[in-house]
């Protein structure tokens, strides 16, 4: 089946600093691989995709970049602000009739 | 654009009522999706259908739980009788199609909360 792994949250940083969330994967077939963010008391947004391999999802200074031989899609940001404070979702769809499959989430916490 | 629309934003309800949570996905979406969300079990796939049919529902918890969508442009979600662990909040999303390289486009969600 398909799975989502996330590492283990939450993850506090000062403002500015470099931020890394670890996302790896499994799945039945060549999935697209998504990364979504929520904000507090709101809905999940998409933060950025990709659907093949080797490429770069890149939104609001995020990147994600697809490496199918690591099978890992982790998000990076160089310069985190304290607006980037959310919960973020790594999440794949893969197969016919596909739905998503959501890793746990994350809790990112910047401080000024 | 408009995006997807739920509503109420917010219920507060005794238990053993009715409840039933409205959802207006994007025009010319075909696809479906409701989802709750907790504390302590994170995000649950219940439903979802593609051209107003359910494809799958077996992340519907129990028989209390019901999905409905009678056209593309609206679809409720009934919990009948409502407990006080139905507590959550609960987000309706759609997207073009079921396509692996479609993103779901999520609504603000419904706040839920069973006395």
């Amino acid at each position: 089946g398909n799975s989502v792994t996330q590492m283990e949250g939450p993850v506090t940083l000062s403002e500015e600093a470099f931020l890394t969330i670890n996302c790896t994967y499994t799945a039945t077939g060549y999935p697209s691989l998504f990364w979504y963010v929520q904000y507090p008391g709101e809905g999940l947004q998409l933060l950025l995709k990709a659907t093949k391999a080797d490429d770069k999802g890149s939104n609001k200074g995020f990147e994600a970049t697809y490496r199918k031989e690591t099978t890992s899609f982790h998000l990076e940001k160089g310069s985190v602000q304290v607006s980037d404070s959310a919960v973020y979702f790594c999440a794949l769809r893969a197969g016919a009739n596909s739905k998503l499959t959501f890793g746990k989430g994350i809790t990112l916490s910047v401080r000024p | 654009d408009a995006g997807v629309i739920q509503s109420p934003r917010h219920e507060v309800t005794e238990m053993g009522q009715e409840v039933t949570l409205r959802c207006k996905p994007i025009s010319g979406h075909n696809s479906l999706f409701w989802y709750r969300q907790t504390m302590m079990r994170g995000l649950e796939l219940l439903i979802y259908f593609n051209n107003n049919v359910p494809i799958d529902d077996s992340g519907m918890p129990e028989d209390r739980f019901s999905a409905k969508m009678p056209n593309a442009s609206f679809s409720t979600l009934k919990i009948q009788p409502s407990e006080p662990r139905d507590s959550a909040v609960y987000f309706c999303a759609s997207s073009a199609s079921l396509e692996k390289n479609q993103p779901q486009h999520f609504g603000d969600g419904t706040r839920l909360s069973i006395l």
